[in-house]
């Protein structure tokens, strides 16, 4: 699995839009981009994925740039409760399935 | 259940002791995967195991670390002679055996402490 960089932390005002970048210069053409959070004492959660289109789903919107080099997860209306740690992953979909985790980025959702 | 399972939910035992780790996938799903988390990091991956082929095995810290997958279901993560350092949340995972990440589920961790 190819490596992203994210920042470690950041803050957002509740009812804003949380924008988290990713960066994955060495993506491959066959490499997904996936982001998973995890909330304080519990085990990750799927957020969304995407291959070089955009995409969107209840939960929030995944902007790939045209040389899918960078992504960028957004919560449209970030809440308290979505104050977690994000993580973005690339991978070959259905490379065994395992998820090679980074350190993330810390969403702190302030009121 | 409708989720992936994992008991206990916390264990507190004393260096040098064995402690036995249990994750009940979802049902149906082939492969599963264990992965732990020490405080403050990110997610370390261990094993992972696919229907009945041979478990990747190449995150295991060291021989003290073992785990067994029985009739394609239960999952067992055995750690012997334990180790302060093995003080960790051990997650489980499990998914359909060709599903895209996204459709990989997180148990809610067992919290061990060594002493």
């Amino acid at each position: 699995d190819a490596k992203t960089t994210q920042p470690p932390s950041m803050d957002c005002a509740e009812g804003r839009a949380a924008n988290l970048p990713c960066n994955h210069s060495t993506i491959s053409g066959n490499e997904y981009v996936y982001w998973y959070r995890q909330i304080h004492s519990q085990g990750p959660q799927y957020i969304i994925h995407g291959l070089k289109n955009n995409e969107t789903n209840e939960m929030a919107s995944l902007i790939i740039t045209e040389d899918r080099k960078s992504s960028t997860l957004i919560l449209p209306h970030a809440t308290l409760r979505d104050t977690a740690v994000y993580y973005c992953i690339v991978r070959v979909e259905n490379a065994g399935n395992m998820l090679t985790f980074g350190g993330g980025t810390r969403l702190m959702v302030k009121p | 259940g409708a989720g992936v399972s994992q008991s206990p939910s916390n264990k507190v035992t004393e260096k040098g002791k064995d402690v036995e780790l249990r994750c009940d996938p979802i049902s149906g799903h082939t492969a599963l995967y264990w992965y732990r988390q020490s405080l403050g990091q990110g997610l370390e991956f261990l094993i992972y195991f696919q229907g009945n082929s041979a478990p990747d095995k190449s995150g295991l810290p060291s021989d003290r670390f073992s785990a067994e997958r029985t009739g394609g279901s239960v999952s067992t993560l055995t750690i012997q002679r334990t180790q302060q350092e093995d003080s960790a949340v051990y997650l489980c995972a499990s998914s359909l055996a060709r599903q895209a990440g996204g459709g990989t589920f997180f148990g809610p961790g067992t919290r061990l402490t060594v002493l």
